[in-house]
């Protein structure tokens, strides 16, 4: 079954770190780009970082690039996040998403989710 | 930063209507956009890609049209299964940005 199963989210305290992982199966993972995208509870969509399929080629948006990482190791089909420095406003649920081609975008496979809260 | 505007922010139609959803890109994008579908407690689901390429699977009651920097996303006879919300991307230039998200009620 083609499908990503996301993991590792939960309570973390302001300043602290999480890693979240992506598990991938049912299509060839190293031939596509892979992103991470978050969505605030009652709010939008929000692209965090792409990575293409050879892992040689990361992306991100200014509002969190130096705090978040994503990387992936195509031996275990499996991508990651890793996101530092969290605050307050980090707190969403967080997707994994499968790009239609290696780094072009149109995501045609989404995970289910893992919801990060960062409270206190 | 690529800035997505859609419009309208929230619409109620009847089941059979015909409804649109527009997106404005701050600059012109090619047809490097897709729509998505998200209902209710679910993760998001392409619907359009390339602007107007129907996603496989996809009913043919939705349709996209537009290059460049207008664009729009058409359900030609509103069913009770599209209670959604709706975002548009560009993924012409990173960042990669989404649009704020249309949400359709059904009266």
């Amino acid at each position: 079954e083609v499908q990503l199963l996301e993991s590792g989210g939960g309570l973390e305290q302001p300043g602290g770190s999480l890693r979240l992982s992506c598990a991938a199966s049912g299509f060839t993972f190293s031939n596509y780009g892979m992103s991470w995208v978050r969505q605030a509870p009652g709010k939008g969509l929000e692209w965090l970082s792409a990575i293409s399929g050879s892992g040689g080629s990361t992306y991100y948006p200014d509002s969190v690039r130096g705090r978040f990482t994503i990387s992936r190791d195509n031996s275990k089909n499996t991508l990651y996040l890793q996101m530092k420095s969290l605050r307050a406003e980090d707190t969403a649920i967080y997707y994994c998403a499968k790009d239609q081609d290696d780094l072009v975008g149109g995501f045609d496979l989404w995970g289910r989710g893992t919801l990060v809260t960062v409270s206190s | 930063d690529i800035q997505m505007t859609q419009s309208p922010s929230t619409l109620s139609a009847s089941v059979g209507d015909r409804v649109t959803i527009t997106c404005r890109a701050s600059q012109s994008i090619s047809t490097w956009l897709a729509w998505y579908q998200q209902k209710p407690g679910t993760a998001p689901k392409l619907l359009i890609y390339k602007a107007s390429s129907l996603e496989s699977g996809v009913p043919s009651r939705f349709s996209g049209s537009g290059s460049g920097s207008d664009f729009t996303l058409t359900i030609s006879s509103l069913q009770p299964d599209d209670l959604a919300s709706y975002y548009c991307q560009q993924y012409n230039f990173y960042p990669w940005t989404f649009g704020q998200g249309t949400k359709v009620e059904i009266k």
